[in-house]
């Protein structure tokens, strides 16, 4: 089953608001990595955040991760239309990287 | 430097026939996963590579093979092709570390679109 879910499945914000997208996860984690993915093409990888910190940011991106909650949130302020495309959480435990189902995000004009 | 190069970038095949996709891992890089997206979906776990062995693998039947190579390369070989295997199959290259291993940041490679007719 999928480890990590993501929240919402889909949005849809104007371009210069900050699109928030949330992940859960159900079991322990070594650390938890969010990826780009545009239109059925390869990952790009964003950020990783390890189990022992709480907040990374890169650029435009924060990444939050709370664990006694068993939660992530990626927040990207500012968004440009380039940034339209699936965002997903990928948890890391036993060595494996197990992906959630995404968020769809679209960034109108 | 080099990422996480696949081939072919798309392929058509036949039901019932064998296919064989191929990857190199990111310079530096000593694991590599393999991935199948369906349209819509996120990823899903096929199996993890690292030190020629099979280390890990995900929830899919034997006709899901593979094999690393001593350049740390890679292949996915899918036999028996069904309709339902059509998808993007994605490589990812990572490095584990430390005593208790543990991946660092996978890097993927654009993936191959498989169709099977």
């Amino acid at each position: 089953s999928q480890q990590g879910e993501e929240d919402p499945q889909a949005l849809s914000i104007q371009e210069g608001e900050n699109a928030t997208m949330n992940c859960s996860y159900k079991t322990s984690i070594n650390n938890l990595q969010w990826y780009r993915q545009n239109s059925g093409r390869g990952l790009v990888h964003l950020i990783l955040i390890r189990s022992n910190e709480r907040e990374k940011h890169s650029g435009r991106l924060r990444v939050t991760l709370d664990t006694s909650k068993k939660s992530s949130s990626l927040l990207i302020t500012a968004s440009r239309a380039a940034d339209t495309a699936s965002y997903f959480c990928a948890k890391n435990r036993d060595d494996k990287i197990i992906f959630g189902k995404g968020t769809r995000l679209h960034i109108l004009p | 430097d080099a990422g996480v190069t696949q081939s072919p970038t798309h392929l058509i095949k036949t039901r019932g026939q064998q296919v064989t996709l191929r990857c190199s891992p990111k310079s530096g890089h000593d694991t590599v996963s393999w991935y199948q997206q369906a349209l819509g979906q996120g990823p899903q776990f096929i199996f993890q590579y690292y030190e020629e062995e099979e280390r890990q693998r995900g929830n899919f039947p034997d006709r899901f093979s593979g094999h690393q190579f001593p350049n740390y390369s890679s292949e996915l070989n899918v036999n028996a092709l069904l309709l339902g295997d059509s998808a993007l199959y994605l490589c990812a290259s990572s490095l584990l570390t430390g005593g208790v291993k543990v991946n660092t940041e996978a890097f993927f490679g654009q993936g191959t679109r498989l169709t099977v007719v």
